[in-house]
Protein backbone atom coordinates (compact mmCIF):
# COMPACT_ATOMS: atom_id res chain seq x y z
CA UNK A 1 0.00 0.00 0.00
CA UNK A 2 1.08 3.51 -0.48
CA UNK A 3 2.17 5.76 2.26
CA UNK A 4 -0.33 8.33 0.36
CA UNK A 5 -2.75 7.76 -2.12
CA UNK A 6 -4.88 10.12 -4.59
CA UNK A 7 -7.14 9.89 -7.34
CA UNK A 8 -5.07 11.05 -10.25
CA UNK A 9 -8.20 12.46 -11.81
CA UNK A 10 -8.39 14.61 -13.74
CA UNK A 11 -11.38 16.23 -12.30
CA UNK A 12 -12.83 18.56 -14.76
CA UNK A 13 -15.50 21.11 -13.65
CA UNK A 14 -17.46 23.83 -14.64
CA UNK A 15 -16.44 27.37 -13.19
CA UNK A 16 -18.76 27.86 -10.00
CA UNK A 17 -18.83 24.16 -9.41
CA UNK A 18 -17.99 22.73 -5.78
CA UNK A 19 -15.18 19.82 -5.92
CA UNK A 20 -13.97 17.73 -3.13
CA UNK A 21 -10.62 15.48 -3.29
CA UNK A 22 -9.94 12.78 -0.78
CA UNK A 23 -6.50 11.21 0.18
CA UNK A 24 -5.49 8.45 2.42
CA UNK A 25 -1.97 7.50 4.06
CA UNK A 26 -1.04 4.81 5.92
CA UNK A 27 1.01 5.64 8.58
CA UNK A 28 -0.97 5.79 12.19
CA UNK A 29 1.69 7.29 13.55
CA UNK A 30 1.59 10.71 11.16
CA UNK A 31 1.39 13.51 12.72
CA UNK A 32 0.82 16.35 10.54
CA UNK A 33 -1.04 17.18 7.10
CA UNK A 34 -0.71 19.95 4.67
CA UNK A 35 -2.32 20.54 0.91
CA UNK A 36 -0.17 21.64 -1.31
CA UNK A 37 -0.44 23.08 -5.03
CA UNK A 38 1.48 22.84 -8.29
CA UNK A 39 0.62 24.54 -11.33
CA UNK A 40 1.81 23.29 -14.71
CA UNK A 41 5.80 23.76 -15.17
CA UNK A 42 5.64 25.51 -11.49
CA UNK A 43 7.50 24.08 -8.18
CA UNK A 44 4.51 23.34 -4.95
CA UNK A 45 3.73 25.72 -3.03
CA UNK A 46 1.97 25.01 0.55
CA UNK A 47 -2.02 25.93 0.20
CA UNK A 48 -3.02 25.34 3.65
CA UNK A 49 -2.37 22.73 6.76
CA UNK A 50 -5.17 20.31 7.60
CA UNK A 51 -5.71 20.36 11.23
CA UNK A 52 -8.03 17.49 12.63
CA UNK A 53 -10.84 20.24 13.67
CA UNK A 54 -11.22 20.40 10.29
CA UNK A 55 -10.24 24.32 8.57
CA UNK A 56 -11.54 26.59 6.15
CA UNK A 57 -9.24 29.60 3.56
CA UNK A 58 -11.80 31.35 2.04
CA UNK A 59 -13.17 28.84 -0.64
CA UNK A 60 -11.27 25.96 0.13
CA UNK A 61 -12.36 24.03 3.23
CA UNK A 62 -9.67 20.91 4.89
CA UNK A 63 -10.70 18.36 6.86
CA UNK A 64 -9.06 15.12 8.70
CA UNK A 65 -10.33 11.89 9.97
CA UNK A 66 -7.82 10.49 11.93
CA UNK A 67 -9.91 7.40 12.44
CA UNK A 68 -9.89 6.38 8.94
CA UNK A 69 -6.64 7.97 8.09
CA UNK A 70 -8.33 10.46 5.38
CA UNK A 71 -7.67 13.94 4.64
CA UNK A 72 -10.57 15.92 2.18
CA UNK A 73 -10.14 19.26 0.64
CA UNK A 74 -13.10 20.76 -0.50
CA UNK A 75 -13.04 24.00 -3.34
CA UNK A 76 -15.91 26.05 -3.58
CA UNK A 77 -17.30 28.17 -6.21
CA UNK A 78 -14.07 27.10 -8.02
CA UNK A 79 -12.83 29.18 -10.27
CA UNK A 80 -10.76 29.03 -13.63
CA UNK A 81 -7.14 29.74 -11.66
CA UNK A 82 -7.59 26.95 -9.42
CA UNK A 83 -7.21 24.51 -12.27
CA UNK A 84 -3.50 23.04 -10.87
CA UNK A 85 -2.62 19.58 -9.48
CA UNK A 86 -3.59 19.66 -5.39
CA UNK A 87 -0.53 17.55 -3.77
CA UNK A 88 -1.56 15.87 -0.66
CA UNK A 89 1.60 15.76 2.08
CA UNK A 90 1.75 14.07 5.50
CA UNK A 91 4.79 14.97 7.89
CA UNK A 92 5.49 10.81 8.82
CA UNK A 93 7.17 11.66 11.62
CA UNK A 94 11.19 12.14 11.87
CA UNK A 95 11.74 15.07 9.69
CA UNK A 96 9.78 13.50 6.60
CA UNK A 97 6.92 14.73 4.63
CA UNK A 98 5.75 12.10 2.20
CA UNK A 99 4.10 13.66 -1.05
CA UNK A 100 1.16 11.76 -3.09
CA UNK A 101 0.96 11.64 -6.61
CA UNK A 102 -1.51 14.85 -7.34
CA UNK A 103 -4.91 15.20 -8.04
CA UNK A 104 -5.25 17.20 -11.44
CA UNK A 105 -8.09 19.62 -11.40
CA UNK A 106 -9.20 21.54 -14.70
CA UNK A 107 -12.21 24.14 -14.17
CA UNK A 108 -13.47 25.12 -17.54
CA UNK A 109 -15.63 28.03 -18.21
CA UNK B 1 17.17 38.08 -4.53
CA UNK B 2 14.20 36.19 -2.08
CA UNK B 3 13.04 32.79 -1.65
CA UNK B 4 14.80 29.49 -2.81
CA UNK B 5 16.98 29.74 -6.39
CA UNK B 6 18.20 26.85 -8.87
CA UNK B 7 20.89 26.87 -11.07
CA UNK B 8 20.64 25.55 -13.93
CA UNK B 9 16.70 25.39 -14.84
CA UNK B 10 17.57 22.72 -17.62
CA UNK B 11 20.90 20.60 -17.82
CA UNK B 12 21.13 17.71 -20.66
CA UNK B 13 24.18 15.85 -19.67
CA UNK B 14 25.21 12.39 -21.40
CA UNK B 15 25.68 9.23 -18.99
CA UNK B 16 29.32 10.22 -18.49
CA UNK B 17 29.72 13.11 -17.53
CA UNK B 18 30.33 14.91 -14.08
CA UNK B 19 27.94 17.82 -13.57
CA UNK B 20 26.30 20.07 -10.38
CA UNK B 21 22.65 20.98 -9.45
CA UNK B 22 22.98 24.23 -6.75
CA UNK B 23 20.32 25.11 -4.80
CA UNK B 24 20.39 28.79 -2.47
CA UNK B 25 17.74 29.66 0.00
CA UNK B 26 17.80 33.46 1.11
CA UNK B 27 15.17 32.76 3.68
CA UNK B 28 17.33 31.92 7.23
CA UNK B 29 15.73 28.27 7.23
CA UNK B 30 17.60 25.80 8.76
CA UNK B 31 16.77 22.54 6.87
CA UNK B 32 17.42 22.13 2.99
CA UNK B 33 16.07 19.13 0.84
CA UNK B 34 16.56 17.67 -2.39
CA UNK B 35 13.69 16.02 -4.05
CA UNK B 36 12.85 14.40 -6.81
CA UNK B 37 9.78 14.29 -9.27
CA UNK B 38 9.05 12.34 -12.39
CA UNK B 39 6.23 11.85 -14.71
CA UNK B 40 3.00 10.25 -12.71
CA UNK B 41 5.02 9.71 -9.58
CA UNK B 42 4.56 11.36 -6.22
CA UNK B 43 7.43 13.95 -5.48
CA UNK B 44 10.64 11.18 -3.82
CA UNK B 45 12.62 12.56 -1.32
CA UNK B 46 16.59 12.13 -1.90
CA UNK B 47 18.10 14.31 0.81
CA UNK B 48 17.65 16.47 4.07
CA UNK B 49 20.01 18.49 5.86
CA UNK B 50 19.37 20.02 9.33
CA UNK B 51 21.91 22.53 10.31
CA UNK B 52 24.38 21.31 7.55
CA UNK B 53 24.06 18.05 8.55
CA UNK B 54 22.78 15.25 6.47
CA UNK B 55 19.35 13.80 8.71
CA UNK B 56 18.21 11.90 5.59
CA UNK B 57 19.35 9.76 2.65
CA UNK B 58 16.41 7.88 1.16
CA UNK B 59 18.15 5.04 -0.17
CA UNK B 60 19.35 7.32 -3.27
CA UNK B 61 22.06 5.79 -5.69
CA UNK B 62 25.72 7.19 -4.91
CA UNK B 63 25.86 8.42 -8.37
CA UNK B 64 24.13 11.40 -6.54
CA UNK B 65 26.17 13.04 -4.10
CA UNK B 66 24.84 16.13 -1.76
CA UNK B 67 26.77 18.64 -0.88
CA UNK B 68 25.58 21.48 2.22
CA UNK B 69 28.37 23.75 3.11
CA UNK B 70 26.50 25.75 4.65
CA UNK B 71 22.53 26.27 5.83
CA UNK B 72 22.17 28.72 2.66
CA UNK B 73 23.51 26.15 0.12
CA UNK B 74 22.67 23.17 -0.89
CA UNK B 75 24.22 20.47 -4.18
CA UNK B 76 23.96 17.61 -5.92
CA UNK B 77 26.59 16.16 -8.07
CA UNK B 78 25.90 13.82 -10.56
CA UNK B 79 28.07 11.37 -11.98
CA UNK B 80 27.38 8.70 -14.70
CA UNK B 81 23.80 9.02 -14.54
CA UNK B 82 21.24 6.42 -16.46
CA UNK B 83 18.32 7.66 -18.53
CA UNK B 84 15.94 6.51 -15.79
CA UNK B 85 17.45 9.72 -13.93
CA UNK B 86 16.20 12.41 -15.98
CA UNK B 87 13.40 14.23 -14.14
CA UNK B 88 12.88 17.78 -12.49
CA UNK B 89 14.65 18.20 -9.25
CA UNK B 90 13.38 20.41 -6.63
CA UNK B 91 15.35 22.02 -3.99
CA UNK B 92 13.50 23.15 -1.01
CA UNK B 93 13.90 24.93 2.61
CA UNK B 94 12.12 25.01 5.82
CA UNK B 95 12.17 26.45 9.24
CA UNK B 96 12.44 22.99 11.30
CA UNK B 97 11.42 22.35 14.47
CA UNK B 98 12.04 19.07 16.41
CA UNK B 99 10.27 16.26 14.01
CA UNK B 100 7.98 19.24 12.48
CA UNK B 101 9.64 19.63 9.30
CA UNK B 102 7.50 23.45 8.85
CA UNK B 103 6.05 24.59 5.37
CA UNK B 104 8.33 23.71 2.36
CA UNK B 105 9.52 26.41 0.03
CA UNK B 106 10.32 24.84 -3.04
CA UNK B 107 12.99 26.49 -6.19
CA UNK B 108 11.63 26.50 -9.66
CA UNK B 109 13.36 23.01 -10.18
CA UNK B 110 16.20 22.01 -12.55
CA UNK B 111 15.06 19.64 -15.40
CA UNK B 112 17.64 17.20 -16.27
CA UNK B 113 17.40 15.33 -18.87
CA UNK B 114 20.18 12.26 -19.07
CA UNK B 115 21.10 11.37 -22.81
Amino acid sequence: RKEVEQDPGPFNVPEGATVAFNCTYSNSASQSFFWYRQDCRKEPKLLMSVYSSGNEDGRFTAQLNRASQYISLLIRDSKLSDSATYLCVVNTGFQKLVFGTGTRLLVSP
Amino acid sequence: ETGVTQTPRHLVMGMTNKKSLKCEQHLGHNAMYWYKQSAKKPLELMFVYNFKEQTENNSVPSRFSPECPNSSHLFLHLHTLQPEDSALYLCASSQMSGTNTGELFFGEGSRLTVL
